[in-house]
């Protein structure tokens, strides 16, 4: 069976530090992988999505950015956080077949940037 | 560009009854709407997927139905349960697009 990582679960963080967080899958290959900020108030809000080694769409213009260095394996990172950073993240993973393609998410990281 | 509103925000019911969440679209053009559950501070469990063509889909006492045309869904959940109580998200997926658009979400709170 699938599972989705996601760590850390929560953490605290200054203004302008960096930032990284990782998503891991196992039990399938060739992933379609997701990141999603949830804010207060602001509903689930695509950051960016992968659909391989490499290569990343970005969603929303912001200090973030993401990286797939390995099949089953998506980065969020940044070099400088901002307050408006804080939030819920989710890592989300789908199968590349583009038929029933349910989205299958991970526990989050709570984020808090201070 | 897609929009998704569920209403209400919040609801609550006593233990037993039958409910319905909503759920609406702004584009017609859609590949599948998903229904997903939330537990406070925990990610979303993917609770039933209905593709483009067709009406509805059942698990359980859970049952969601899809009118494409009028862009609307429903969720209906049967002989509801404290453990119920969850917050609802409804998302669509366009085609030709990779990325969900959800809804801000029904809260649901089970009464016992």
């Amino acid at each position: 069976s699938q599972t989705i990582h996601q760590w850390p679960a929560t953490l605290v963080q200054p203004v302008g530090s960096p930032l990284s967080l990782e998503c891991t899958v196992e039990g399938t290959s060739n992933p379609n992988l997701y990141w999603y900020r949830q804010a207060a108030g602001r509903g689930l809000q695509l950051l960016f999505y992968s659909v391989g080694i490499g290569q990343i769409s970005s969603e929303v213009p912001q200090n973030l950015s993401a990286s797939r260095p390995q099949d089953r394996q998506f980065i969020l990172s940044s070099k400088k956080l901002l307050l408006s950073d804080s939030g819920f993240y989710l890592c989300a993973w789908s199968r590349n077949s583009g038929v029933a393609d349910t989205q299958y998410f991970g526990p989050g990281t709570r984020l808090t940037v201070l | 560009k897609q929009e998704v509103t569920q209403i209400p925000a919040a609801l609550s019911v006593p233990e037993g009854e039958n409910l319905v969440l909503n759920c609406s679209f702004t584009d017609s053009a859609i590949y599948n709407l998903q229904w997903f559950r939330q537990d406070p501070g925990k990610g979303l469990t993917s609770l039933l997927l209905i593709q483009s063509s067709q009406r509805e889909q059942t698990s359980g006492r859970l049952n969601a139905s899809l009118d494409k045309s009028s862009g609307r869904s429903t969720l209906y959940i049967a002989a509801s349960q404290p453990g119920d109580s969850a917050t609802y998200l409804c998302a669509v997926k366009g085609r030709g697009a990779q990325k969900l658009v959800f809804g801000q979400g029904t809260r649901l709170t089970i009464n016992p």
